[in-house]
């Protein structure tokens, strides 16, 4: 597809249930973010690769959390033992590794944890 | 680390006149980049306008354009115009420029556009 693609949109956990949170960035695309946004606030840096490499992941909440880029495409965002809190939609952006080019962002997916 | 803040958590303005949406930011560093985002109720962030730090001129996009003031490190947004479909969440992002240039988002500003 032309864009960045993310899924489910929706995921209904209970709390302690592990979840897969999948982004498929644009092709070409050697940039990719995760984002954590709670309801009416901007998003929060989570972690961020280039290519497989995940250079920065200081934004990861807890141990709980756990991304992957095995092949460089394909991103997963694991959260384990969900809880509470971890209530929020999770935004996927890619971009070219060109400096100051914008980044392209999913429509999300929005988790609640019950 | 980088902040960046909105202080206007909403705002209205009447269909075809104009607003401005503000934005300050804090940082050490020299060179980075600045955006503004558009985030409809789908949730899709749309880039609405970029500003490269090096630049002096301001960014224009049609009816969009920015004030943006280094030494003060501002960056506020103008829509002349005002259409109903620019009612949206509105957040400011900064970039670094270094390796990991990674995006720092202010907390947003509701626009509503009154018909």
């Amino acid at each position: 597809g032309a864009g960045v693609s993310q899924s489910p949109r929706y995921k209904v956990a209970k709390r302690g249930q592990d979840v897969a949170l999948r982004c498929d960035p644009i092709s070409g695309h050697v940039s990719l973010f995760w984002y954590q946004q709670a309801l009416g606030q901007g998003p929060e840096f989570l972690t961020y690769f280039q290519n497989e490499a995940q250079l920065d992941k200081s934004g990861l909440p807890s141990d709980r959390f756990f991304a992957e880029r095995p092949e460089g495409s394909v991103s997963t965002l694991k959260i384990q033992r969900t809880q509470q809190e971890d209530s929020a939609v999770y935004l996927c952006a890619s971009s070219l590794v060109v400096l100051g080019t914008e980044a392209f962002f999913g429509q999300g997916t929005r988790l609640t944890v019950v | 680390a980088q902040t960046v803040t909105q202080s206007q958590p909403e705002m209205s303005v009447q269909e075809a006149e104009t607003v401005t949406l503000s934005c300050t930011y804090d940082t050490s560093e020299s060179d980075y980049y600045l955006f503004w985002y558009k985030q409809p109720p789908s949730r899709q962030m749309i880039l609405v306008i970029r500003q490269e730090a090096y630049k002096q001129q301001n960014a224009t996009e049609n009816r969009f354009s920015v004030n943006f003031q280094k030494a003060a490190k501002s960056f506020s947004l103008k829509i002349s115009d005002s259409q109903l479909g620019d009612a949206a969440m509105y957040f400011c992002a900064y970039r670094s420029a270094g390796v990991v240039n990674k995006f720092y988002f202010g907390s947003g500003t509701k626009l509503n556009v009154k018909p």
